[in-house]
């Protein structure tokens, strides 16, 4: 109960296009879910993040989109660039004094020039 | 933004040395450090939670004497590998969480690669 998956494990896209990658969780307790990106070898920096009473939060070229009753989220990368390239893990945490996170099995997206 | 800081970055050692990798906030007090392990192409594995000035919290399945953390102060948090063997060659990740920014959010650190020979 306490996972959550993420998929595609792999992503391509041509540069300019839109990448999109799904989050799925099982826990309704969840009430905070961020997106990290992570390039090789460095740690993972905060992308965007979202609550669940909020449907859709966009900031730049990414956007949160969060459906609470298919207890689904997204993360999509608009006009997305060779910059892009890297791995993206969604992640979720419960309230509460340690704020632990959840991660999922991340996606590497590789975006074409 | 949240700055967390890592030393080393890298570290090579030979089998039965202790290893100590120091997480730090540089600009923001953080109550709560984590610390992660990451193999490559995974996800990043949650080993524990410390809180500033209390014992650490292990995940099941990590060893509390193989894995020693510290969090003397609220911008300084190190986990020391002791008697490190090659399967403890690793990719190890710390986060902070500002607690006076609201909480919710983990800043990591860059990570610091560990090789035992």
């Amino acid at each position: 109960q306490q996972q959550v998956k993420q998929s595609p494990q792999s992503l391509i896209v041509q540069k300019g296009g839109i990448s999109i990658i799904n989050c799925a969780y099982e826990n309704t307790a969840f009430d905070y879910f961020p997106w990290y990106q992570q390039f090789p070898g460095k740690g993972p920096a905060l992308l965007i993040a979202i609550r669940p009473d909020v449907s859709e939060k966009k900031e730049g070229r990414f956007t949160i989109s969060f459906n609470k009753s298919a207890k689904q989220f997204s993360l999509h990368i608009m006009d997305s660039q060779p910059g892009d390239s890297a791995t993206y893990f969604c992640a979720a945490s419960l309230s509460g004094s340690a704020r632990q996170l959840t991660f999922g099995s991340g996606t590497q997206l590789t975006v074409l020039p | 933004g949240a700055v967390v800081s890592q030393h080393p970055s890298r570290v090579i050692c030979k089998s039965g040395t202790s290893v100590k990798i120091e997480c730090r906030s540089l600009d923001f007090q953080a109550t709560t450090m984590f610390w992660y392990r990451q193999f490559p192409k995974q996800s990043l594995m949650l080993m524990a939670t410390s809180n500033e000035g209390s014992k650490a919290t292990y995940e099941q399945g990590v060893e509390k004497d193989k894995f020693l953390i510290n969090h003397a102060s609220l911008t300084l948090s190190t986990l020391t590998v002791t008697s490190a063997h090659p399967e403890d060659s690793s990719f190890y990740i710390c986060s902070a969480r500002d607690f006076e920014r609201g909480g919710d959010t983990q800043y990591f650190g860059p990570g610091t690669r560990l090789t035992v020979l």
